[in-house]
């Protein structure tokens, strides 16, 4: 079965702090694709990355980072020095068949 | 400017009416989607649209018809709406059908069921 699981349901950090956001995923497939959204209080939907199952370095853009590790099937997300605009939904996707599989998506909540 | 656009943005119904959402994109892309938000913000893929062939669709029900006219264009027809259509439909395209393809989304369209 094809899954992507995001436990945490929300996140509350004060500004400032590093917060992840865990993403994993189940699929039998060896060839897929990873990504990350970004759902701000405004509601679109904003792509953040995509990572290849066969590329299993770590990415940094600017104060985003994220994790990708195929022997735990996971691709966390790492925002350093988080600021009151990354305030949003964050959603993890797998990639297989022409489609998304979505995670529930993870409610951060930055405090200033 | 815009790349995907949805209208309208927000559409109020009642019960038993028949509503479109229209939905462009101006990147030349091949592949359109339509997807549901619910309360929960989980998203469900409902159609695909590749060069204006239907390439997905999932378990929705029939009430619910996309049209593509060109593959810059994805309608969504909702016949006799129920209390339980109310949410938020994305319309996305993405450069062609394929696994690696991020997916460019518009601004959404809320629909409320009265």
């Amino acid at each position: 079965a094809q899954k992507v699981t995001q436990a945490q349901t929300e996140i509350s950090v004060v500004e400032k702090e590093d917060v992840t956001l865990d993403c994993v995923y189940e699929t039998r497939d060896t060839t897929y694709y990873l990504f990350w959204y970004k759902q701000p209080p405004s509601g679109e939907l904003v792509f953040l990355i995509r990572r290849n199952s066969f590329d299993e370095q770590n990415e940094i853009s600017g104060r985003y980072s994220w994790n990708f590790q195929k022997s735990t099937s996971s691709f966390n997300f790492t925002i350093t020095a988080s600021q009151v605009v990354d305030s949003a939904v964050y959603f993890c996707a797998l990639s297989l068949n022409y489609q998304l599989i979505w995670g529930a998506g993870t409610k951060l909540i930055i405090k200033p | 400017d815009t790349a995907v656009s949805q209208t309208p943005k927000y559409l109020v119904t009642q019960m038993g009416n028949d509503k479109s959402i229209k939905c462009e994109q101006n990147l030349g892309h091949d592949t359109m989607y339509w997807y549901k938000q619910d309360s929960k913000k989980f998203l469900k893929i409902m159609f695909s649209y590749n060069n204006k062939e239907l390439i997905i669709n999932e378990t929705v029900p029939n009430r619910f018809s996309p049209k593509s006219p060109d593959k810059a264009h994805l309608n969504l027809h909702i016949n006799s709406l129920e209390l339980g259509d109310s949410a938020v439909y994305f319309c996305a395209s993405s450069p062609f059908a394929g696994s690696y393809n991020e997916q460019f989304f518009g601004p959404g369209t809320r629909l409320t069921v009265l």
